[in-house]
């Protein structure tokens, strides 16, 4: 099975930071990939998918960069409701796998 | 407006059994793939089980492949989730998701908000 491993596990940032948050592919998946963000108690949400199309409705500040093994998700300044826990998904072998995901937690 | 509704979670003993379901409006049902996808307590996200338009073709993850069955019925806008031989580490909350074309493996826009399943003596 594909694992995904994101980094890192836990990111402190002000509001308008740039924040980068990586995921590695331990084989190629091409540019099958997606980006989630999940809030406590709430379903995850949509970001990204093919590595770097941005869903209808999510704003612009979030982008998505990469292919092959390593991946790549941007927040260019970020806000006070981007707190949360983003996950990477790969879908590329007949098996999905997530990241552990990334915490973004208020400096 | 697209509606994921998730049923049937509950408290199980180990080694017992449970059906889970989700009931889908909003979309054209058999236009697409479904899957399941859970969340322990406090963990990440674990995807469990997919199936395409039809219900011909269908994946599972390792941790589930033999005691899950996924199915599907069309005419019921319905999704399922069959669960055998339940071990405590299948606790978590259980979340249906449509995938985004018709085949099962993909990315999903849409989620529903979860049914709670405990495996607990």
């Amino acid at each position: 099975d594909i694992q995904m491993t994101q980094s890192p596990s836990t990111l402190s940032a002000s509001v308008g930071d740039r924040v980068t948050i990586t995921c590695r592919a331990s084989q190629s998946i091409s540019s099958w990939l997606a980006w989630y963000q999940q809030k406590p108690g709430k379903a995850p949400k949509l970001l990204i998918y093919k590595a770097s199309t941005l869903e209808s409705g999510v704003p612009s500040r979030f982008s998505g960069s990469g292919s092959g093994t390593e991946f790549t998700l941007t927040i260019s300044s970020l806000q006070p409701d981007d707190f949360a826990t983003y996950y990477c998904q790969q879908y590329n072998s007949y098996s999905w796998t997530f990241g552990q995901g990334t915490k973004v937690e208020i400096k | 407006e697209v509606q994921l509704v998730e049923s049937g979670g509950g408290v199980v003993r180990p080694g017992g059994s449970l059906r889970l379901s989700c009931a889908a409006s909003g979309f054209t049902f058999d236009d697409y793939g479904m899957s399941w996808v859970r969340q322990a307590p406090g963990k990440g996200l674990e995807w469990v089980s997919a199936i395409n338009w039809k219900g011909g073709s269908t994946g599972y993850a390792d941790s589930v492949k033999g005691r899950f069955t996924i199915s599907r019925d069309n005419a019921k806008n319905s999704l399922y989730l069959e669960m055998n031989s339940l071990r405590a580490e299948d606790t978590a909350l259980y979340y249906c998701t449509r995938v985004y074309s018709s085949s099962w493996y993909g990315w999903c826009a849409y989620w529903g908000q979860g049914t709670l399943v405990t495996v607990s003596s």
